[in-house]
């Protein structure tokens, strides 16, 4: 069964200062991994996604995100962070070639990432 | 507008008064799906529907009911609810085949904040 871990619950960092979300994962086969962003009473919205290529990928309001194999971790990242980016972070992950269950997203329980001045 | 959209986004009933929750999206997507999000749980899937007709239980089915008669609509049943079922609930679509733009990626409704008492 495919499985994501937050292991913390918050996350505290200074305006301006680097920011790191840690995610990892645990699928049977090559994951599909997302990050999505919840703003207090919105929706989640999409933040990047790893599927195949380059282990960094990009995403949106200058996120970032490293696909590590060896170690089956997604963490996201942000060089500079701003208190706007606050909000509750959430780490997913889907197996497309877990048979029966290829189509399920599976969520983290989520960060809670406050950024103060 | 791409979108998703629920409705009631705040309701409170009382237990056994059977309520829907309505959900809406105009993007042509065949992939849709339902979620409650609870303290220290994350999201976590109720059911699912991969297209017109087709629906499967998530994780946490029990207690509610969905159908699908309509590409665009994917409602959220609960015939006789209960007090465990206080949460907020979210309605979600993607496109389901991999070569379509936004494969993958789930757009969410602003969710539906129920009480039952």
């Amino acid at each position: 069964a495919q499985s994501v871990a937050q292991p913390e619950d918050q996350v505290n960092v200074a305006e301006g200062n680097p920011l790191t979300v840690k995610c990892t994962y645990s699928v049977s086969g090559n994951p599909y991994l997302f990050w999505y962003v919840q703003y207090p009473n919105r929706g989640l919205q999409f933040l990047l996604k790893y599927i195949t290529g380059d282990n960094l990928v990009k995403g949106s309001y200058g996120f970032e995100a490293e696909f590590n194999k060896s170690q089956t971790s997604f963490h996201l990242k942000k060089p500079s962070a701003l208190v706007s980016d606050s909000a509750l972070y959430f780490c997913a992950v889907r197996d497309p070639w877990g048979g029966g269950t290829a189509s399920k997203l599976t969520f983290g329980t989520g960060t809670r990432l406050q950024v103060t001045l | 507008e791409a979108q998703v959209t629920q409705n009631p986004r705040y309701l409170i009933t009382v237990t056994g008064k059977k309520l829907t929750v309505t959900c809406s999206q105009n993007m042509n997507h065949e992939y849709m799906s339902w979620y409650r999000q609870d303290p220290g749980l994350g999201l976590r899937q109720i059911y699912y529907s991969m297209n017109v007709e087709v629906t499967d239980k998530g994780d946490v089915p029990e207690g509610y009911k969905v159908s699908r008669k309509e590409k665009r609509n994917f409602p959220l049943i609960l015939e006789s609810p209960s007090p465990n079922q206080t949460s907020l609930y979210f309605c979600a679509s993607r496109a389901r085949h991999e070569g379509r733009l936004g494969a993958n990626v789930l757009t969410f409704g602003a969710g539906s904040r129920l009480t039952v008492l």
